[in-house]
């Protein structure tokens, strides 16, 4: 089992219209969960973060968390253009994992 | 510009020949980690150092791989006996002591990355 999942094929939304990413962990003792964005043929940059149980807002970025059941998700709200990249799922202990990647296409 | 550099951006080189790459950190970070990403996949793990000392290493990596920290502070990784399957993007990353709690905002930076193709 790998230590995050993302099997997601690429997404592609309507500009405007929510983007849900979905990923799923191994290693219940991971207590940090990250999402970076990656656009093509450049480095991974931290987009959002998340430590506890729930919902995390930050802009049109939402992350979600639930422990129990080892999954973490990203909603993009109003999809811009701008957000079409790899959406890139890390899990930290002592260093940081990462899936393959979600990447998102956002159509104007 | 204070954030992670690395060098060169490319390089090519030829099956066989050894190659070096170098990374210097945010100064203020203690943890440098390598990384090496392929088209369509997320940034694998290779190794990280805590200051000097290197505290893991890839199972999965070979040993033609080996990458120093010798005064803390910038980082090299060299390829001996480069093989295609090398051929890749390897990125470096710093932050600060994962133990801190100020290292929770952001645990990681990378830097542009080295595209290396071996032909």
């Amino acid at each position: 089992q790998k230590e995050v999942e993302q099997n997601s094929g690429p997404l592609s939304v309507p500009e405007g219209a929510i983007a849900s990413l979905n990923c799923t962990y191994s290693d219940r003792v991971s207590q940090s969960f990250f999402w970076y964005r990656q656009y093509s043929g450049k480095s991974p940059e931290l987009i959002m973060s998340i430590y506890s149980n729930g919902d995390k807002e930050d802009g049109r970025f939402t992350a979600q968390l639930n422990k129990a059941s080892q999954y973490v998700s990203l909603l993009i709200r109003d999809s811009q253009p701008s957000d079409s990249a790899t959406y890139l799922c890390a899990v930290l202990n002592n260093r940081l994992a990462f899936g393959k990647g979600n990447q998102v296409v956002v159509i104007p | 510009d204070t954030g992670v550099s690395q060098d060169p951006r490319h390089k090519i080189t030829k099956r066989g020949q050894n190659v070096t790459f170098r990374c210097d950190p945010i100064s203020e970070h203690n943890r440098l980690y390598w990384y090496r990403q392929t088209l369509g996949q997320g940034p694998e793990f290779l190794t990280y150092f805590q200051n000097e000392a290197q505290l893991e290493k890839s199972r999965l990596l070979s040993d033609r791989f080996s990458a120093e920290r010798p005064k803390g502070s910038f980082s090299t990784l060299e390829i001996q006996r480069t093989e295609q399957g090398d051929s890749a993007m390897y990125l470096c990353a710093s932050s600060p002591d994962t133990r801190t709690q100020s290292s929770y905002n952001s645990p990681l930076h990378f830097g542009n990355g080295t595209r290396l193709t071996v032909t």
